[in-house]
């Protein structure tokens, strides 16, 4: 089945400490996204990507990175320097391009640091 | 699970009625406009998208109309099930903005109940 994986769904982490979330797509779509949501807020986007080893900053980039090594992959670290990292992180791929098509989205991670 | 519909606004009909959730874009060069599902403590689905040079599109059970004088988008669901409670996300974006494919703006999000 083609989709998109999202690993763990759950992560706890201590503050200070850095976490990277895992994304993986077998839609052999070019690009990829992440966007982090807090609760009564729409989606945010974080960074994104049109092609390997080419990535973007988003609207709220301070504190995270992002690497595309392969175009299946899309790994988002959240880093000690992003005040607030509590939220729900959800990755997405499409098709790219220049035209607009759907993203197709993963079940996310929800990710708690205390 | 996932709070993501607390504050939200609300839109409560009964099982079988139709619904009509609302969004106002930002946007006016915003040519791309796309409707997601979101169920709780899981990821958006996408339900119906539209390009400007269309002010209506029709799926199954769900019509999206727009109207870009002012700004404004619809979804609307026929004859609601249970299933179909949610949060309902519009989402916006500029083709060939020059840049490719770059991210969806979203709204904050409609709450549709349904009841039974």
């Amino acid at each position: 089945d083609g989709g998109i994986t999202q690993s763990p769904k759950y992560l706890f982490r201590k503050e200070g400490q850095n976490v990277t979330l895992s994304c993986e797509q077998n839609l052999n779509h070019d690009a990829m996204y992440w966007y982090r949501q807090d609760p009564g807020q729409g989606l945010r986007l974080i960074y994104y990507s049109q092609i390997v080893n080419d990535f973007q900053k988003g609207d709220i980039a301070e504190g995270y990175s992002v690497s595309r090594e392969k175009k299946e992959s899309f790994p988002l670290t959240v880093t000690s320097a992003q005040k607030n990292p509590t939220a729900f992180y959800l990755c997405a791929s499409s098709i790219g391009g220049y035209a607009s098509y759907e993203q197709y989205f993963g079940p996310g991670t929800r990710l708690t640091v205390t | 699970g996932e709070s993501v519909g607390l504050h939200l606004p609300t839109l409560s009909v009964q099982e079988g009625d139709n619904s009509i959730i609302n969004c106002a874009y930002s946007n006016s060069a915003s040519d791309y406009f796309i409707w997601y599902k979101q169920e709780s403590g899981k990821g958006p689905q996408f339900i119906i998208d539209i390009r400007s040079n269309m002010d209506k599109r029709q799926g199954q059970r769900v019509t999206v109309l727009l109207n870009k004088t002012v700004k404004h988008l619809s979804l609307q669901i026929a004859a609601t099930q249970p299933g179909d409670s949610a949060v309902y996300f519009c989402a916006e974006n500029i083709e060939y903005s020059g840049g490719g494919a770059d991210g969806l703006t979203f709204g904050k999000g409609t709450h549709l109940i349904i009841q039974p």
